[in-house]
């Protein structure tokens, strides 16, 4: 059973666009919500977080939306560049029960065309 | 990837035999994971240490051990590899109450 829902699998966006991936949560403890970005051959690495207590985080061209009473948060990039072609994935995890044990989406494949 | 070493980079098994992965950080962080990647599935949690000592079961556990042998290292021991074990695994460590998980750059194993 997936804990975090993510969409789409793949998008193709062109040079300029905005990117937007969704993502959709069931367990109501979940109080820390991350973003990685993964390129190919290499580990994910963090992008953008955001807890709960706000409903928007935007760091340049990224920002996170995030509704709580729908239990959805989604990822956006504004001005999209070849260099963002990468797979995403979202993330959520419980902090107050300690360590940070993520339960992640199953990821996004996102390609940037000129 | 950030303070993180994870070796080996591939390796192919053949059904039935044992392997370790080694994986050491270098930022003194308490907290250490080990995910595998699986195409369409995300990542998952297989063990995780909160601190030196201690070790908990994650998402999917089964056919795997860990070893946290001091606060650097975190090994994931394959007892009897399975092809349902050929995926790419992750280790990622962070501090108890640091939102972020840095992780390695994984280790790609195949399982005949």
């Amino acid at each position: 059973q997936q804990q975090v829902k993510q969409s789409p699998q793949s998008l193709i966006v062109q040079k300029g666009g905005i990117s937007i991936i969704n993502c959709a949560y069931e367990n109501t403890a979940f109080d820390y919500f991350p973003w990685y970005q993964q390129f190919p051959g290499k580990g994910p690495a963090l992008l953008i977080a955001i807890r709960p207590d706000v409903s928007e985080k935007k760091e340049g061209r990224f920002t996170i939306s995030f509704n709580k009473s729908a239990k959805q948060f989604s990822l956006h990039i504004m001005d999209s560049q070849p260099g963002d072609s990468a797979t995403y994935f979202c993330a959520a995890s419980s902090l107050t029960g300690g360590g940070n044990k993520l339960t992640f989406g199953t990821g996004t494949q996102l390609k940037v065309e000129l | 990837n950030a303070g993180v070493t994870q070796t080996p980079k591939f390796q192919v098994l053949k059904t039935g035999q044992s392997m370790t992965l080694q994986c050491a950080q270098d930022m003194n962080h308490n907290s250490m994971y080990w995910y595998r990647q699986d195409p369409g599935m995300g990542l998952r949690l297989i063990y995780y240490s909160a601190s030196e000592g201690t070790t908990d079961k994650g998402e999917v556990p089964n056919g795997y051990n860990v070893s946290r042998l001091n606060k650097r290292e975190f090994s994931l021991r394959l007892e009897s590899a399975a092809p349902s074990q050929t995926s790419v695994y992750f280790c990622a460590f962070g501090q108890e109450m640091n939102t972020e998980a840095f992780f390695g750059q994984g280790t790609r194993l195949t399982v005949v």
